[in-house]
């Protein structure tokens, strides 16, 4: 039993390139999220699955896009890099929308 | 709206002090709260939580009661190791308001031998 797991756990990007970023859990979870962690600011919601098939915005969409692939997995896509969205990226899932959340290990993402 | 604030951190004790991280929340309904634990380099991990009022989440020597009427969870730990050492965040949910799963920014611990 895996829990959350992400690739890659590092990535290197120059401005413009885009990548994706994968995310799969094995909880048999309904909702899946992603986040972002920077220095001093905490956690902030970029996407969010509520469950298989439906995907919403959450605080700091702008940039990214999203897929739930089916109910294990949900990628994070970034169509063209930016210097601003070197970061840290956290999946995360629940069993239900408003349940505890269990989060992977983190991709630490340098746009250069 | 909900929102959840946590004491500035960092905060740095001598092992086997007693240990006090302080978090109120905002909410419209009646929250779920949570205490989540990231040691560097990892993810988060879920400490401890609490689902109504008066409850009492525990773990790992770590406790937080849920108080209604101070809306308050603060964390604490009777006393605390070297390997304690970690950035800890409140968090909550609110059944009324399912779009949205609040952190607090995180309170660091240093916990010195």
């Amino acid at each position: 039993n895996a829990g959350v797991t992400q690739t890659p756990k590092f990535q290197v990007l120059k401005t413009g390139q885009s990548m994706t970023l994968q995310c799969a859990q094995d909880m048999n979870h309904n909702s899946m999220y992603w986040y972002r962690q920077d220095p001093g600011m905490g956690l902030r919601l970029i996407y969010y699955s509520a469950s298989e098939g439906t995907t919403d915005k959450g605080e700091v969409p702008n940039g990214y896009n999203v897929s739930r692939l089916n109910k294990r997995e949900f990628s994070l896509r970034l169509e063209s890099a930016a210097p601003s969205q070197t970061s840290v990226y956290f999946c995360a899932s629940s069993e239900l929308i408003y349940y505890e959340q269990y989060f992977g290990p983190g991709t630490r993402l340098t746009v250069t | 709206g909900d929102s959840v604030t946590q004491m500035e951190g960092p905060v740095t004790l001598s092992e086997e002090a007693f240990l006090t991280i302080n978090c109120t929340y905002t909410a419209t309904g009646y929250p779920s709260l949570f205490w989540y634990v990231q040691y560097p380099g990892e993810g988060l991990q879920l400490l401890l939580k609490a689902t109504k009022a008066d409850d009492k989440g525990s773990n790992k020597g770590f406790e937080a009661t849920y108080r209604k009427e101070t809306t308050s969870f603060h964390l604490e730990k009777g006393s605390v190791q070297v390997s304690d050492s970690a950035v800890y965040f409140c968090a909550l949910s609110d059944p009324y308001n399912f779009n949205k799963f609040y952190f607090g920014s995180g309170t660091k611990l240093n916990v010195k031998p």
